[in-house]
């Protein structure tokens, strides 16, 4: 099993750029989401997915467009990087709402660099 | 608002000795806590869920408790091994929908020397 796949594993932008994060998972899972790491805080949701064709924004949603036209794939895109974005961005799946009992799945990451 | 502190920060333990992790939260209504091991330049992966009505949960050299009256979580390391060391994240879930729905505290950063 794959699992979560995402890609780049890592990316350098310059101020501006636009770039899309892809994240694909082979679960069959109806629960995907965007987060993102900085060092010394804890993870930040940035969208979420309950199913394909539903969307909804997190906590740190600004700067961040997201898609779900599968149940497999969930993009996330940068409209315009800004520096401010530099972080290390994961996605996870999960069988069901995270308000129930079933483990988050996450990626590998994806470290952003903008400059 | 919702919050999750971890304590220490971190630490350094001797391959072999045990250690113990510290979780407190603040966080209402409770639906289940959780506990993450991520390894340097992965993703987090899942060692235990617990519910409100669970007080210990085992998953190998792995013991986690829970005291819901005082909103305390410990994970315990029997053992430890190189491998071990690892970030140790843990993860407060409520019975809320969206964006509220997860706060993650912001790990305790385990290194098992030989």
């Amino acid at each position: 099993n794959a699992g979560v796949t995402q890609t780049p594993k890592f990316q350098v932008l310059k101020t501006g750029q636009s770039m899309t994060l892809q994240c694909a998972q082979d679960m069959n899972h109806e629960y995907m989401s965007w987060y993102r790491q900085d060092p010394g805080m804890g993870l930040r949701l940035i969208h979420y997915s309950v199913g394909a064709g539903i969307t909804d924004q997190g906590e740190v949603p600004n700067g961040y467009n997201v898609s779900r036209s599968t149940t497999e794939d969930f993009p996330l895109r940068l409209l315009s990087a800004a520096p401010s974005q530099t972080s290390v961005y994961f996605c996870a799946s999960s069988y069901t709402d995270v308000r129930y009992n079933s483990p988050l799945h996450f990626g590998n990451g994806t470290r952003l660099t903008v400059t | 608002k919702n919050q999750v502190e971890q304590s220490p920060q971190s630490l350094i333990i001797l391959e072999g000795k045990n250690c113990t992790l510290q979780c407190n939260y603040t966080v209402s209504p409770f639906s289940n806590l959780r506990w993450y091991k991520q390894d340097t330049g992965r993703g987090p992966v899942s060692l235990t869920i617990m519910t409100f009505s669970e007080n210990t949960k085992s998953n190998g050299r792995y013991t986690a408790t829970l005291d819901a009256d005082t909103k305390q979580s410990s994970l315990h390391i029997t053992a430890s091994q190189l491998s071990d060391s690892a970030s140790y994240i843990c993860v407060v879930s409520v019975r809320d929908t969206g964006r509220r729905a997860l706060t993650f505290g912001s790990g305790t950063r385990l290194q098992v020397q030989p």
